[in-house]
């Protein structure tokens, strides 16, 4: 099956820096990449995704690139916000349908103020 | 729309004990989902549903049966649980390409 490592573990930045965190896959066949934030005590939410005909996608301060040769896809926060410290994990999905999504292990942002 | 519920929100079991975890959506979504989350671990996909009466394993089935009778309900069951399931348990639906995910359960098993 599908392997998804993500780095770091934890990532802390001051308010108003870049934020970068890094996947990467092993099935050349997965297409499909989301990434989600989950707050304390709640359940993932999808904030940006690529599919693997993209090789970046942007919306307003996030953004995704995706290079399918090394297979790897990273997450892009600029201006960063309090509001902004939660989890985040990626995923990878394969197939025509994408019944079946592979995490990452996620990452512990902290934006200080 | 209430999107995905789950319930119960917290569950404390003693080992050899069944119990059942529900999850509903109204939204329609054909796809419906559990995944397990351990610490340091991510999300691990448990089983899945393509439709009523269509199931199938995802990467960690092992303990858990599930069934789809209709469109809005997926529960999970554990027939006899044991340590190894303490965890917190999130059910998620798609209609497109997102994934809608309930509140979760946390569930201990002593």
């Amino acid at each position: 099956g599908e392997n998804v490592e993500q780095h770091p573990s934890t990532l802390s930045v001051q308010e108003g820096d870049s934020a970068v965190i890094k996947c990467t896959y092993s099935d050349s066949a997965s297409n499909y990449f989301p990434w989600y934030k989950q707050e304390l005590g709640k359940g993932p939410q999808l904030i940006i995704d690529i599919r693997s005909n993209v090789g970046e996608k942007k919306d307003q301060r996030i953004a995704v690139t995706l290079n399918k040769t090394a297979k790897h896809f990273s997450l892009h926060i600029t201006e960063t916000q309090p509001e902004d410290s939660a989890v985040y994990f990626c995923a990878a999905s394969t197939g025509d349908n994408f019944n079946k999504f592979y995490f990452g292990s996620g990452t512990k942002l902290n934006v200080k103020p | 729309n209430a999107g995905v519920t789950q319930t119960p929100k917290f569950q404390v079991l003693k080992t050899g004990q069944s119990m059942t975890l529900q999850c509903a959506q109204d939204m329609n979504h054909e796809y419906m989902s559990w995944y397990r989350q351990d610490p340091g671990m991510g999300l691990r996909l448990i089983h899945y549903s393509v439709g009523a009466g269509i199931t199938d394993q995802g990467e960690v089935p092992n303990g858990y049966n599930v069934s789809r009778s209709t469109t809005e309900d997926f529960p999970l069951r554990l027939l006899s649980a044991a340590p190894s399931q303490t965890s917190v348990y999130f059910c998620a639906s798609r209609g497109g390409f997102e994934q809608y995910f309930g509140p979760g359960t946390r569930l201990t098993v002593t």
